[in-house]
């Protein structure tokens, strides 16, 4: 069965950046589009950008052009996401999520989230 | 871009319908038919519940439909029950290939 596993919560200093990673298996990883997509406490979802495994394409939202890195390795089926110069206003969950064989407009299995946590 | 608008919070009985707006613009929701669904209860990951506007992937109950009519995609529970008691977000393509969500609604069940 398809699963994206995530690395571990992280805690960083304002400046710092944060690299946060999701291993894939149980589908063929250059098959789905991968989604990041964060949550801050109590609040709702935000997309962060979209990866093409296979090409290693990418897209970002406008808001965090400049400041994130979604980068993927084929050799492990994992896709890494790095953000830089953390405030603390990034303190959230961070997930990832893919296509599920659907159009990149969907997002279909998730990981199970890796809370950063942006504290001096 | 802004995010899409839903109501902070509904609520229903049991067995009742129970319907969750999520309004955009034509530049998202009213331009595409790519409207989803995800359910989130409180700790978990959103759980994929409707694409494309209507469609429900495998293993999600019938009694979930989706819907749009111009800049206003709607998502329908009916014949509710406890579990479904969560937090709904929806989510639209749009222009220049990015992806909104909507705010998120509380799904109360009395």
């Amino acid at each position: 069965q398809v699963q994206l596993v995530q690395s571990g919560a992280e805690v960083k200093k304002p400046g710092a950046s944060v690299k946060v990673s999701c291993k894939a298996s149980g589908y063929t990883f250059t098959d789905y589009y991968m989604h990041w997509v964060r949550q801050a406490p109590g609040q709702g979802l935000e997309w962060m950008g979209i990866i093409n495994p296979s090409a290693g394409s990418t897209n970002y939202a406008q808001k965090f052009q400049g400041r994130v890195t979604m980068t993927r390795d084929t050799s492990t089926s994992t896709v890494y996401m790095e953000l830089s110069s953390l405030r603390s206003e990034d303190t959230a969950v961070y997930y990832c999520a893919n296509s599920g064989g659907l159009g990149k407009e969907a997002v279909a299995f998730w990981g199970q989230g890796t809370l950063v946590t942006v504290s001096s | 871009q802004s995010a899409l608008t839903q109501p902070p919070s509904a609520s229903g009985s049991p067995g009742q319908s129970v319907t969750i707006s999520c309004t955009g613009t034509s530049s998202d929701v009213g331009g595409y038919n790519y409207v989803s669904w995800y359910q989130q209860h409180p700790g978990k990951a959103p759980k994929f519940m409707i694409y494309e506007v209507s469609k429900r992937p495998s293993g999600v109950p019938d009694r979930f439909s989706g819907s749009k009519s111009g800049n206003t995609a709607s998502l329908t529970v009916s014949g509710l029950q406890a579990e479904d008691e969560a937090d709904y977000f929806c989510s639209s393509y749009a222009d220049s290939n990015n992806l909104l969500f909507g705010g998120g609604t509380k799904l109360t069940v009395l």
